[in-house]
C-alpha cells in the first residue's frame, strides 16, 4: 500500500501569509494527487486534482504542484475562510491514502 | 446541481450490521464510479471502498475487506454500503463520495452518515 505522509501537522499562520503544505507518497504516484479542504464538521472539499489542476470554483491563491513522490499545498495570502485541515491523497492504485491531514489555525 | 445524500446510519452493537444508503442525483450516475470515506471521530480521512460506474469492479480497504460489501443501482441512482460484523473502531462518519470525470479525486461528497458501534 502506499503511505502519504503529511508535513506540518500542524500550522499557526495570520491572513495574508502564504503557506506551504507538504506531502509525501511512500512510493511514485505520477501525476494521480488530489488536495481537500475540510472544516469543523463538514464534509471534505475538493481542491485540486492530478497534482496542480484546481477544481473548478477554487481560488486560484490555492495552488499545488510537484512529481513522483513529493508534493506541495500552497496557499498564497491566507484569507480568513482557509483555515481548516488539509488532506492529500493518491488515486494511482487501490487502496487509496490519505494523508494523516495538516491542521491550519490562526496565530 | 449534484447532490448525495447519504442515509441508514445509526447505534448498532458490535457483531452487528448495518446498510447504508447514497442517493445520487444532478449526474448521470452510471458513468462514475463511487466511494466510500469514513472519518472517526476525531480522526482523518480513511478511504473504505470503491465501485465502478457498471458495478462490475470493487474494491476495499484491508480494514474492511471480508465484512464490507458495496454495491450500486443505476436504475434507482443509489449507493450501498452493506456493513456486517461490525467492530468498535468501524465507528465513525461515513461520507459517499462521487469520483471526477477521469479520475484523479472525489468531486462531490455527501453530508455524511455516523455509524456508532457500541454496546
Amino acid at each position: 500500500d502506499v503511505q502519504m505522509t503529511q508535513s506540518p501537522s500542524s500550522v499557526s499562520a495570520s491572513v495574508g501569509d502564504r503557506v506551504t503544505i507538504t506531502c509525501r507518497a511512500s512510493q511514485g504516484i505520477s501525476s494521480w494527487l488530489a488536495w481537500y479542504q475540510q472544516k469543523p464538521g463538514k464534509a471534505p472539499k475538493f481542491l485540486i486534482y492530478a497534482v496542480s489542476s484546481l477544481q473548478s470554483g477554487v481560488p486560484s491563491r490555492f495552488s499545488g504542484s510537484g512529481s513522483g513522490t513529493d508534493f506541495t499545498l500552497t496557499i498564497s495570502s491566507l484569507q480568513p475562510e482557509d483555515f481548516a485541515t488539509y488532506y492529500c491523497q493518491q488515486a494511482n492504485s487501490f487502496p487509496f491514502t490519505f494523508g494523516q491531514g495538516t491542521r491550519l489555525e490562526i496565530k | 446541481e449534484v447532490q448525495l445524500v447519504e442515509s441508514g446510519g445509526g447505534l448498532v452493537q458490535p457483531g452487528g450490521s448495518l446498510r447504508l444508503s447514497c442517493a445520487a442525483s444532478g449526474f448521470t450516475f452510471n458513468n462514475y464510479a463511487m466511494n466510500w470515506v469514513r472519518q472517526a471521530p476525531g480522526k482523518g480521512l480513511e478511504w473504505v471502498s470503491s465501485i465502478s460506474g457498471s458495478g462490475g469492479s470493487t474494491y476495499y480497504a484491508d480494514s474492511v475487506k471480508g465484512r464490507f460489501t458495496i454495491s450500486r443501482d443505476n436504475s434507482k441512482n443509489t449507493l450501498f454500503l452493506q456493513m456486517n460484523s461490525l467492530r468498535a473502531e468501524d465507528t465513525a462518519v461515513y461520507y459517499c463520495a462521487k469520483d471526477r470525470p477521469g479520475g484523479r479525486g472525489l468531486d462531490y461528497w455527501g453530508q455524511g452518515a455516523l455509524v456508532t458501534v457500541s454496546s
